[in-house]
């Protein structure tokens, strides 16, 4: 049972540098979400997507751009990467409101 | 602002003994209550929920709600060091996707 996936687990970059996270579920759930979590500190919602095709920003969506590629996949992306952004990422899906919310590995990244 | 609000910790209670961990929430509204355990540089993973008001026990944990009050509580009897983590609780306010986690309560079980 795969759950969510999220790749990669771990990067290094420079400022500057742009990259994509990768979020896939084999739930079918319809709801996806993008957290950032930094050291000691609680979960910030950076966007989800309440249903395919939408898109919403959460609490802290500066600097991230996200797409709701198909049902499955759920993308962040960070057009330029600044060292405010070094953070662990986690990707969560859910089937409706009222249900709970199932978490990715999370991806640790750093920049430089 | 719809709020949830957990103390930060750390906790620490001996091994053997009941933990007891609270949360209180904004929105009168919510329908639905959660408990994750997040391990130090792992995921959070889902424990418990409730739905109603009373008591919900699953093996060593019970989940207590008191919508009246509006506070959510979780109970580990029989503490073990293993269960030495951060309990992060969620609530999803009425009418919207967004999920509100709290800060997370660090607890430490002490062999």
């Amino acid at each position: 049972n795969a759950g969510v996936t999220q790749t990669p687990k771990f990067q290094v970059l420079k400022t500057g540098q742009s990259m994509t996270l990768q979020c896939a579920q084999d739930m079918n759930h319809n709801s996806m979400y993008w957290y950032r979590q930094d050291p000691g500190m609680g979960l910030r919602l950076i966007y989800y997507s309440a249903s395919e095709g939408t898109t919403d920003k959460g609490e802290v969506p500066n600097g991230y751009n996200v797409s709701r590629l198909n049902k499955r996949e759920f993308s962040l992306r960070l057009e330029s990467a600044a060292p405010s952004q070094t953070s662990v990422y986690f990707c969560a899906s859910m089937q409706d409101p009222n249900q709970p919310q199932h978490f990715g590995d999370g991806t640790r990244l750093s920049i430089l | 602002q719809k709020e949830v609000e957990q103390n930060s910790g750390p906790l620490s209670v001996p091994e053997g003994a009941i933990a007891s961990l609270n949360c209180t929430y904004s929105d009168r509204g919510s329908q639905s209550f959660f408990w994750y355990r997040q391990y130090s540089g792992k995921s959070p993973e889902l424990i418990m929920f409730i739905y109603s008001n009373g008591d919900k026990e699953d093996g060593r944990f019970t989940a207590q709600l008191n919508k009246a009050s509006q506070y959510v509580s979780l109970l580990i009897r029989d503490s073990q060091p293993s269960d030495s983590a951060t309990y992060l609780c969620a609530v999803p306010p009425s009418g919207t996707y967004k999920y509100i986690f709290g800060t997370g309560t660090r607890l430490k079980v002490l062999a």
